[in-house]
């Protein structure tokens, strides 16, 4: 069954720390794949996004993620965080030919001071 | 701002009855997705409608029906409602119908079944 996972439920971290989120899916066939973030009270909004090419993609608000076809993973790095990134985060998937997007559950990032 | 508008924000009902969201997606967009956010399920994609046509469903009961009109707002119905349909209901548009385009959402309507 095409499926995606996401690891962590919260992931805290230090200000100006680095942070990893993870995302691992399941599919049989070619996929896009997308993360997005969830400000308190706040839609979602797309932070990135990998449809092909390099599988190095950046975002907005220094994020990237790197798409890895081997290990059906695409997480989800910054390498220094700030009290703004407070929110949470989700990997999503879409497979070639469906229109569909399926979201994890969701990552909350907590940034401690 | 998105550009994505939904009403209304909050929506507090009894069980067995029925309410209307409404979304009206951004400038130009064609598409609307309707999608249900809550905290067992996570966040569930319902239905897509492109340029007035159905276009893909997800998990989407019976109970629930949508809509898109000419001028491209969208409805979402919900009926006999139970507590498990207590969510937030989010509407995302984009320009195209593939997942390729990227979704703009709106700020969501809360709906408390009581």
């Amino acid at each position: 069954a095409q499926s995606v996972t996401q690891l962590d439920s919260q992931v805290p971290v230090f200000e100006e720390a680095p942070v990893e989120l993870r995302c691992n899916y399941s599919s049989s066939v070619s996929v896009y794949l997308f993360w997005y973030v969830q400000y308190p009270n706040q839609g979602l909004q797309l932070l990135l996004k990998y449809l092909s090419g390099s599988t190095l993609v950046k975002g907005i608000n220094g994020f990237e993620a790197e798409f890895n076809k081997s290990q059906t993973s695409f997480h989800l790095r910054k390498p220094s965080v700030h009290i703004s990134d407070t929110a949470e985060y989700f990997c999503a998937v879409s497979f070639y030919g469906d229109d569909k997007i399926i979201f994890g559950k969701g990552t909350r990032l907590h940034i401690l001071p | 701002d998105s550009g994505v508008t939904q009403t209304p924000k909050h929506l507090i009902t009894a069980t067995g009855q029925r309410v209307t969201l409404r979304c009206s997606p951004r400038s130009g967009d064609l598409s609307v997705y309707w999608y249900q956010q809550s905290l067992d399920q996570g966040l569930q994609f319902l239905i897509q409608y492109y340029n007035g046509e159905e276009r893909a469903k997800g998990n989407i009961l019976e109970r629930f029906s949508a809509q898109q009109f000419p001028d491209l707002h969208s409805e979402l119905n919900l009926s006999s409602l139970e507590l498990g349909d207590s969510a937030l209901y989010f509407c995302a548009s984009s320009v195209g119908a593939g997942a390729s385009y990227e979704q703009y959402f709106g700020p969501g309507t809360r709906l408390t079944v009581t």
